[in-house]
């Protein structure tokens, strides 16, 4: 079955800690999205990639980092910069077309700080 | 004003009633317009996805574009406790390849 694999489903953090998320696709897709959920404000993009090796900040990239190094998988590592990471992460992933018929998420990792 | 306003809810319909989620948008340049569907703890599931005005129909769910008033709806016929989710909107663009997401709307179906 083709789809996307996030994991941990549950991840504790505790202050000054770098936790990484890890996000695995067998969709053969070029372009994958890192987005984060809280409550009342819907999804917000942090990272997103279109291609192996190369990554473009979202809308909320500060205290997050990413790496490309396989068109499968998009770690995120959510750093100790940011200040208020307790939130439901979520992967995403698309052809890479202007007409790419909507993203295939993954099922979320919930980070909690500690 | 907010790029995508959506009603928060939560929204709760008795089963076999006909639900209306809707959404409205400010960005002239959507050309894409998607609804998906989020169980609780569970990423989101596309449900619809329309590039034109009009309606599009699949089973029980008809998606509504109306883009002179800036507007799409979600309407779910014969409703099932099974449909007790979130539903978000969203929106592309042309020449972008990120979406805009609604805030989502708490559905609860009761039996």
């Amino acid at each position: 079955d083709g789809g996307i694999t996030q994991s941990p489903k549950y991840l504790f953090r505790k202050e000054g800690q770098n936790v990484t998320l890890s996000c695995e696709q067998n969709l053969n897709h070029d372009a994958m999205y890192w987005y984060r959920q809280d409550p009342g404000q819907g999804l917000r993009l942090i990272y997103y990639s279109q291609i192996v090796n190369d990554f473009q900040k979202g809308d909320i990239a500060e205290g997050y980092s990413v790496s490309r190094e396989k068109k499968e998988s998009f770690p995120l590592t959510v750093t100790s910069a940011q200040k208020n990471p307790t939130a439901f992460y979520l992967c995403a992933s698309s052809p890479w077309q202007e007409d790419n018929y909507g993203y295939t998420f993954g099922s979320g990792t919930r980070l909690t700080v500690v | 004003q907010k790029e995508v306003e959506q009603d928060p809810g939560p929204l709760s319909v008795p089963e076999g009633a006909i639900v209306s989620l809707n959404c409205t948008y400010s960005n002239s340049a959507f050309q894409y317009f998607m609804w998906y569907r989020q169980y609780s703890r569970k990423g989101p599931e596309l449900l619809m996805y329309t590039y034109s005005s009009g309606n599009k129909e699949d089973g029980r769910f008809t998606a509504q574009v109306d883009k002179s008033s800036k507007y799409i709806s979600l309407f779910i016929r014969d409703s099932q406790p099974s449909d007790s989710a979130t539903y978000l909107c969203a929106f592309g663009g042309s020449g972008t390849y990120k979406y805009i997401f609604g805030t989502g709307t708490r559905l609860k179906v009761l039996a």
